[in-house]
């Protein structure tokens, strides 16, 4: 069973500040690593899928970062709007396609 | 219109009761899955598929079974349900990209 851990659990970010959270995952037998948005009352959204080691992505304000040699992600958002407030989770897809979630980092901005 | 479906949205039901939670999809994608949600503990997968009649346990299908006799649909079904499987669940498809679509959950409530 892989262990997908994300932190921090919560954070708190002032309007127009940048920030960025965290995944960690198993490295072994790894195919994928994805990044979802998810705001109360509605269903996840997809972000991201990466694949390959050093894989970056981007779509507006935010990105991400791949390193499936160590086993992590990163996920940052470059000026925080109000509209950002959601959790974001990782999930971890092996070459099984076995996919596992991390519990998520819930994201609050504050005006 | 939405792409991923799911019927009832909100189940309120009894110890020992059968319960059967559908899932549509209009997207055309050969795999589909089950989570469930509980607080404070991320997606959980439960039974996924890739194509009809193809069925695959997950990380808790113990007390659930599914069914996908066409491509469009993957139902869940709880033979005799527990309090412990009141969460919320859902039901995401996966394009050819490893993208997942969430439907909008379904609530369940078992007394």
């Amino acid at each position: 069973i892989l262990n997908v851990e994300q932190s921090p659990q919560s954070l708190h970010v002032q309007e127009g500040d940048s920030t960025n959270f965290t995944c960690s995952f198993p490295s072994s037998n790894f195919y994928a690593l994805h990044w979802y948005r998810w705001e109360t009352a509605k269903s996840p959204e997809a972000l991201f899928v990466m694949t390959l080691n050093g894989d970056e992505k981007k779509k507006g304000r935010i990105s991400a970062t791949l390193n499936t040699k160590e086993g992590y992600s990163y996920l940052y958002i470059k000026g925080s709007q109000p509209e950002d407030s959601a959790t974001y989770l990782c999930a971890s897809r092996n070459r099984d396609d076995k996919i596992i979630f991390g519990k998520g980092t819930r994201l609050h901005i504050l005006p | 219109d939405a792409d991923v479906t799911q019927t009832p949205r909100n189940r309120i039901t009894k110890t020992g009761k059968r319960i059967m939670l559908e899932c549509s999809q209009t997207k055309g994608h050969d795999r589909m899955y089950w989570y469930r949600q509980d607080p404070g503990l991320g997606l959980r997968l439960i039974y996924y598929s890739f194509d009809v009649k193809d069925i695959n346990k997950g990380e808790i299908s113990d007390g659930y079974s599914v069914s996908r006799q066409a491509q469009a649909k993957f139902s869940l079904s709880l033979e005799s349900a527990i309090p412990n499987q009141t969460a919320l669940y859902f039901c995401a498809t996966c394009n050819s990209y490893n993208e997942q679509f969430f439907g909008p959950g379904t609530r369940l409530t078992v007394l």
